[in-house]
């Protein structure tokens, strides 16, 4: 089953402007990632935050973890054609005996030139 | 280096056949998950190997298998198919057991008539 939900569900906006996405989950985690993934392809990592962080940023990706409310963002700024795609979170509970990651529904972006 | 590998990238089987996905983890990667992602949502969680062991097993039928080889590389096995077996299986590599970025590859496309 699915961890959580991504938020909104599908994303259109212009080249050039800011892309928010929201991730929620249901259980104690040990990090929780983003994912990239490009025409129903493999899946690129783009960042990890770990439990006891609160923010971190990667080039244009600006992610945002809040554990009290079992909610993470994701920000994408100045946005290119390039970044049309479909974006996951995927929480990770290896420190509590899972193997694995548990992905959300997943939020598809769409840049338009 | 060569990323995750998986073959064959688009499979095409009749109900009630067996299909053998394989995967090459990242050299130096010990442990090799797989994934199933039906259209239109995020990859669920079927198994994890790590050092030639199961760590972790999801929500899915014994029709489900798989195995890790002494050289890491990884089978998955899906037995007596159904329909409902038609989705996009992801392997991922990663180096330790847990909490760090997986390293995904582009998937085999499997289609069941």
């Amino acid at each position: 089953s699915q961890q959580g939900e991504e938020d909104p569900q599908a994303l259109s906006i212009q080249e050039g402007e800011n892309a928010t996405m929201n991730c929620s989950y249901k259980t104690s985690i040990n990090n929780l990632q983003w994912y990239r993934q490009n025409s129903g392809r493999g899946l690129v990592h783009l960042i990890l935050i770990r439990s006891n962080e609160r923010e971190k940023h990667s080039g244009r990706l600006r992610v945002t973890l809040d554990t009290s409310k079992k909610s993470s963002s994701l920000l994408i700024t100045a946005s290119r054609a390039a970044d049309t795609a479909s974006y996951f979170c995927a929480t990770d509970e290896s420190n509590f005996g899972n193997e694995k990651l548990t992905f959300g529904t997943g939020t598809r972006l769409t840049i338009i030139p | 280096d060569a990323g995750v590998t998986q073959s064959p990238t688009h499979l095409i089987k009749t109900r009630g056949q067996q299909v053998t996905l394989r995967c090459s983890p990242i050299s130096g990667h010990k442990s090799v998950s797989w994934y199933q992602q039906v259209l239109g949502q995020g990859p669920q969680f079927i198994f994890q190997y790590y050092e030639k062991e199961e760590r972790g097993r999801g929500n899915f039928p014994d029709r489900f298998s798989a195995r890790q080889f002494p050289n890491y590389s990884s089978e998955l096995n899906v037995n007596a198919l159904l329909l409902g077996d038609s989705a996009l299986y992801l392997c991922a590599s990663t180096r330790t057991r847990g909490g760090t970025e997986a390293f995904f590859g582009q998937g085999t496309r499997l289609t069941v008539v």
